[in-house]
Parts: C-alpha cells; sequence; structure tokens
C-alpha cells in the first residue's frame, strides 16, 4: 500500500471522446508525475507537475494536459481520444528536492479506446 | 536524451536458484540514479533497488542485489534464492540527481523483463 491512489481503475472511452483521470499523492509528497505504459512496453513519462505547475514534460501532444491541486492531488485530461492512447495511465508522487527518494506509484487507471 | 536498454525480454529461473536480469543506460550526466522496478500482473509498480551513481559499492536488499558497472553503463540485477512470489515484469530505469538537468525527478524506462520462476 502507497498510498497514492487512483480513479477510475478501469474505463471505456470512445475515440474522439475526452477523459480525465484523477490521483490522489502520497502524504506531504508535493510533486505527482504521470506516466503511460502500453501493453508490454516500459512506462513513458508524461509530464510532472510541482506546485501546480508543469515541471517538465515527456514527448507528448498538447491534447495530454494536466493539473494539480493546493492539496497536491491531480489529474491527467486527454483530448480527442486515439485508439494508441489505450494504455495504463500511473500516477508517481515523490517529495521535491529529494530526487531519487522513493517515488511512489499508484495502481493505475487502465484506458481504452474503442 | 537518456534511454535505458533490457535485451532480455524473458528470462526464467527455477525456484531457488540465481538469476541475473541485464540493463544498460546511456546518458552524459555524471550524477543519477537507477532503479530496478517489479511489476507483478497487479499491475502496482514496486520498487526493488537503487543505486546512486556515486557511490560505488553496489546497492543489496536482502536476496537482491545489483552490478554497477559505472564506466561501462551496465546496471545489472541479481536475484538469490528465488521465490515463486518474484515472478513479474522487471523494469530498469534512470534518473537524473542534477537539480538544474532536464532529467531530474522524471523517471526513463527500459523496455522490461519478464521472469517466470518455475517451482
Amino acid at each position: 500500500e502507497t498510498g497514492v491512489t487512483q480513479s477510475p481503475t478501469h474505463l471505456i472511452k470512445t475515440r474522439g471522446q475526452q477523459v480525465t483521470l484523477r490521483c490522489s499523492s502520497q502524504s506531504g509528497h508535493n510533486t505527482v508525475s504521470w506516466y503511460q505504459q502500453a501493453l508490454g512496453q516500459g512506462p513513458q513519462f508524461i509530464f510532472q507537475y510541482y506546485r501546480e505547475e508543469e515541471n517538465g514534460r515527456g514527448n507528448f501532444p498538447p491534447r495530454f494536459s494536466g493539473l494539480q491541486f493546493p492539496n497536491y492531488s491531480s489529474e491527467l485530461n486527454v483530448n480527442a481520444l486515439e485508439l494508441d492512447d489505450s494504455a495504463l495511465y500511473l500516477c508517481a508522487s515523490s517529495l521535491a528536492g529529494r530526487a531519487g527518494n522513493t517515488i511512489y506509484f499508484g495502481e493505475g487507471s487502465w484506458l481504452t479506446v474503442v | 536524451a537518456q534511454t535505458v536498454t533490457q535485451s532480455q525480454p524473458e528470462m526464467s529461473v527455477q525456484e531457488a536458484e540465481t538469476v541475473t536480469l541485464s540493463c544498460t543506460y546511456d546518458t552524459s550526466e555524471s550524477d543519477y540514479y537507477l532503479f530496478w522496478y517489479k511489476q507483478p500482473p497487479s499491475r502496482q509498480m514496486i520498487l526493488v533497488i537503487r543505486q546512486e551513481a556515486y557511490k560505488q559499492q553496489n546497492a543489496t536488499e536482502n536476496r537482491f542485489s545489483v552490478n554497477f558497472q559505472k564506466a561501462a553503463k551496465s546496471f545489472s540485477l541479481k536475484i538469490s534464492d528465488s521465490q515463486l512470489g518474484d515472478a513479474a515484469m522487471y523494469f530498469c530505469a534512470y534518473m537524473g540527481a542534477n537539480a538544474g538537468g532536464t532529467s531530474y525527478g522524471k523517471l526513463t524506462f527500459g523496455q522490461g523483463t519478464i521472469l517466470t520462476v518455475h517451482p
């Protein structure tokens, strides 16, 4: 049990729709990162949020966006869903300034786009 | 950009025996962290072991140890006395440790190695 919770755990969307995934970080952690993991692949970094601002972004298009709230929880939004967006989306929380210290992952949200 | 390569898509081991998973990485940064994560079918990403690049001593956590060769940019994981519960996908990952660097606080993962443990 890492203390990082994600919702929903599974969802199915239609191509072209929009989706919002949510993450509550480990208590005391002020940094949240999102990763996309396609089936059989390693996770790919999407972006990171620190103090409610985006703090680094991977190679993902602008239709992937996010938010971080004052309580450090976070949302990942994906617009204009494509079939290739089908993946496990992982949220990870950590404490800024202590890179390399334990990073806690949630159990992920499975997104299927049909 | 940093890259992480795991050249073994699948490995298998007999229960109680030892297995080594390979990982190589490429970076121009001088200070970084390396990790091995385990991902069972539940998909929860679990930290197995962590190595700080400035430390020459190889990290050890119970039955898990690493062979960190900084000059060769190699970071292998050895699992001793393998147990059925060790069966999972294993990922090697890199993170920059310089606060001003682009890879600071962000993990770059390899493609993974599926480990099967035979009773």
